[in-house]
Parts: structure tokens; sequence; C-alpha cells
């Protein structure tokens, strides 16, 4: 089945330094990728889509100068939180979907950062 | 629209049944479910697009009501590893990107 890999799957940064989380698609090209934010026991909350080859598109409330989507190539999408803050500190997901596949989609192991 | 999820919590014990429901004001394009261990990724579980459909595998099976209103998923004789949270997800089609619920959490005692 679709794989999709995330790394680091764990960071610890300083208040003001900039973490980069990427996303590979490892047996599927994904010309979308999807990056998630989750509190504790909360749901899944969509910050972007990202689309190869041209800009992110940002939902409502997520500030886009502050988490930088580059989606370069057919199976790779990074998501950068500049200047973090502690309350930048969360669980981010990246998701993709096979369009061969089942129809449904294929999430990263997730990224725990912590900012300090 | 995020889909609304009930119950919030669930606690069983091992060989119960459960069920998990999904509902919007709106008809859905389609419904996603998947299964979250803590601390991991969530995992697909199905996908159902048409009104009166039913789909399983193994004792997990859900249902997509006539007016594609409400997904109901369906948990027999459970088992420890089914222990998680659920969600249900629902897409816009022509925004290719999904929208899940709030959550199930599912704590299957021994």
């Amino acid at each position: 089945g679709a794989v999709v890999s995330q790394h680091p799957s764990r960071v610890i940064c300083k208040s003001g330094t900039s973490v980069k989380i990427e996303c590979r698609s490892l047996d599927f090209q994904a010309t979308t990728m999807f990056w998630y934010r989750q509190f504790p026991k909360q749901s899944l909350m969509l910050m972007a889509t990202s689309n190869e080859g041209s800009k992110a598109t940002y939902e409502q409330g997520v500030e886009k100068d502050k988490f930088l989507i580059n989606h370069a190539s057919l199976t790779l999408s990074t998501l950068t939180v500049t200047s973090a803050h502690p309350e930048d500190s969360s669980f981010y997901i990246c998701s993709a979907r096979d369009r061969q596949g089942n129809g449904g989609y294929t999430f990263g192991s997730g990224t725990r950062l912590t900012v300090v | 629209q995020q889909p609304v999820q009930s119950p919030q919590a669930v606690i069983l014990r091992e060989g119960e049944d459960a069920v998990i429901n999904c509902s919007s004001s709106k008809a859905l394009y389609s419904v996603h479910w998947y299964r979250q261990k803590h601390g991991e990724a969530p995992v697909f579980l199905m996908i159902l697009l048409k009104g009166g459909e039913q789909k399983g595998h193994d004792k997990i099976s859900a249902s997509f009501n006539e007016k594609k209103q409400q997904s109901s998923l369906y948990l027999t004789a459970s088992q420890l590893s089914y222990s998680g949270t659920y969600f249900c997800g629902t897409e816009k089609p022509t925004e290719d990107k999904i929208i899940f619920g709030k959550g199930t959490r599912l704590h299957i005692l021994p």
C-alpha cells in the first residue's frame, strides 16, 4: 500500500528558531499533500494544502508567513515553522492520497514539535 | 463544514459491540473512517461514496444512509486492538481536501 514518510518524528527547538518538517510519498506521486496540526485529545485540524509546483493553499486563520510550505517535487513537501514560539508546540501530520489506491488518505507518522 | 461525531467517548469490555455515528446537516460527497492510536498517525479504515452503501471487513463495517447525511461505524465483538480514536472525515471533490470530525475515543477493557 501507499506509504508516506515524515521526518523528524520529534524535535525540540528554542523560541525564535525555525524548524523544517519533511513529508515524502515513497511509492506514489502526490501532486497534492496536506498538513494537519493536532493538539492532545483533539481532532486533526487542516492547516494547508501543498500543491506541487505552485503556492500552497492555507486554511482560514493559518499564518502563511509562519508556516511556510514548499512542494518542489511530486514526492516531497516540506513545512517550515518559522520563528517558533511555545504556542506552536504541537503534533504536525502530513497526508497524501495515492490516486491509484483505495481512495483513502495515507498519513505520515507525525512530528512532535516542542518549542522551549 | 465539520461533520459531527457521537458519542465523544465509549468504554467497552472486550467482546462487546460499539456504534459510532457521523452526521452532517448537508449531504456529504463521501465519508472516510480512520483510527488513530495514541501518538501514532491515523490509519485509513474505509471510504463510502454512495447513499445506502454498506462496507466492511472483519468485524468492522460502516454504512452511509440514503440521504448521505449520516454514516455509522460498527465494531462487533470488539478486541483490545480496537482501542483508539476514530475519526470520520468528509471531502469536497472540488477542493480535494478532507475535513475531520472531532473524533470518538474508544477504550476496550479486558
